[in-house]
């Protein structure tokens, strides 16, 4: 059981808007910066948004991201068949003294 | 360009031992936290181990604390993950990871491209 809470899968058709929830508590998200990772099977993991809401260079503004409180949000617009993947959030727990991750959410673009 | 090599991975016996390293290139090594994620089959990213760009300092999730130790020699450019104790649980594609700055282990921007870590007598 992970730290964070994210739904176990999403999907949308192409063209259109997702939002993948990633929940946990004061000691992580609530204190911490949040990082968004896509991850296609037998591949690297891919930054997508770090310190909450900022994007690596090379990733598209079609990936925003957002933290209110304890819990924070990746956003996917304009979907394409090239987003399927697992996606997972991740921050440092201030109580445990370590990262913790999502279990991910399996995104289909239908 | 930034290049995460990692190595030492392969079938160890439960209870036994296995040194991964990751050799690093294309950055100043000493300028970046580095850290071990690994993703067991069917399950998600789990984060294992963190150490900072100066060495001085090192984090582990609880699954692995008193039985995994990493460290770097950033003369070396090279981090290394110390897995004693092995279990079942601990099969795993282990991830190389590099961090946006000196103490970043939650952001991670560049990854190895793992090294496969069975657990089986």
């Amino acid at each position: 059981q992970s730290v964070l809470t994210q739904p176990p899968s999403v999907s949308a058709a192409p063209g259109q808007k997702v939002s993948i929830s990633c929940s946990g508590s004061s000691s992580n998200i609530g204190s911490n910066y949040v990082s968004w990772y896509q991850h296609l099977p037998g591949t690297a993991p891919k930054l997508l948004i770090y310190e909450n809401n900022k994007r690596p260079s090379g990733i598209p503004d079609r990936f925003s991201g957002s933290r209110s409180g304890t819990s924070a949000t990746l956003g996917i617009t304009g979907l394409q068949t090239g987003d399927e993947a697992d996606y997972y959030c991740g921050t440092w727990d201030s109580s445990l003294r370590a990262v913790v991750f999502g279990g991910g959410t399996k995104l289909t673009v239908l | 360009e930034v290049q995460l090599l990692e190595s030492g991975g392969g079938l160890v016996q439960p209870g036994g031992s296995l040194r991964l390293s990751c050799a690093a290139s294309g950055f100043t090594f000493s300028n970046y936290a580095m850290a071990w994620v690994r993703q067991a089959p069917g399950k998600g990213l789990e984060w294992v181990s963190g150490v900072r760009g100066s060495g001085d300092k090192t984090y582990s999730a609880d699954s692995v604390k008193g039985r995994f130790a990493v460290s770097r020699d950033n003369s070396k450019n090279t981090m290394y993950l110390q897995m004693n104790s092995l279990r079942a649980e601990d099969a795993a594609v282990y991830y190389c990871a590099k961090g946006l700055g000196p103490g970043s282990f939650n952001e991670i921007d560049n990854w190895g491209q793992g090294t496969l870590v069975t657990v089986s007598s």
